[in-house]
């Protein structure tokens, strides 16, 4: 398979503890995205990376978060002291280095914190 | 004001019926548009983009008034596989394209 994965599928975890989550895009993608997304609504736009590079980051990417690409290839998105309003599906995304605008999703990783 | 609004419905219809879908934007400088398709539980999967001058694909067409800020869908001949969230999705035009996407509509088809 070669399109986006994304690891854990799921995550359970307790109020105040970390976690990462690791997306690996599709391979030669330069552009990787993550987004929020949560019960009714769109997914949310969270950082955006262009090679190794984290070019923008969302307000709502508060200090407990921290995402990184290390060698432009995977990432990974780390969520320190979880809270219950943490809980979410977060998605990758990525995209060639071309004029397209579309984005390949992953499966995305379900976080529940409880 | 939400950048993208969206009716999230749910519109149930029967099968072989035709069902739009509207949505309106706020920001003006929106440059690319999209109708983006999500599976209970599932990622969202590009369905088509949007232009302005309307475009076609199969039993889908999309269409984008920039004057009215308004995007619509329309399926003809609903299939129960199009049971789904539609998603109405725009990108500025910056250099990193990050995704607006609105809450989505709900379509169910039934038999």
């Amino acid at each position: 398979d070669t399109g986006v994965s994304q690891d854990p599928r799921h995550k359970i975890t307790k109020r105040g503890q970390n976690v990462t989550f690791r997306c690996d895009p599709i391979s030669e993608h330069n552009r990787l995205y993550w987004y929020r997304q949560t019960l009714g609504q769109g997914p949310e736009f969270l950082t955006y990376f262009q090679n190794e590079a984290q070019l923008e980051k969302s307000r709502l990417l508060s200090d407990r978060f921290s995402a990184e690409r290390p060698k432009g290839s995977f990432s990974t998105l780390e969520i320190q002291r979880t809270e219950q309003g943490d809980s979410a599906m977060y998605l990758c995304a990525s995209s060639p280095k071309t004029e397209t605008y579309e984005q390949y999703f992953g499966p995305g990783t379900r976080l529940t914190v409880t | 004001r939400k950048e993208v609004e969206q009716d999230p419905g749910p519109f149930n219809v029967p099968e072989g019926a035709t069902v739009a879908f509207n949505c309106t934007y706020s920001n003006s400088a929106s440059q690319s548009f999209f109708w983006y398709r999500q599976d209970c539980r599932k990622e969202p999967k590009l369905l088509m983009s949007v232009y302005s001058s309307g475009n076609e694909d199969g039993r889908f067409t999309a269409q984008l008034n920039r004057a009215s800020q308004y995007i619509s869908l329309l399926i003809r001949d609903s299939k129960l596989s199009d049971s789904a969230t539609y998603l109405c999705v725009l990108s500025m035009d910056t250099g990193r394209r990050a995704l607006t996407f609105g809450s989505g509509t709900r379509l169910q088809v039934q038999p």
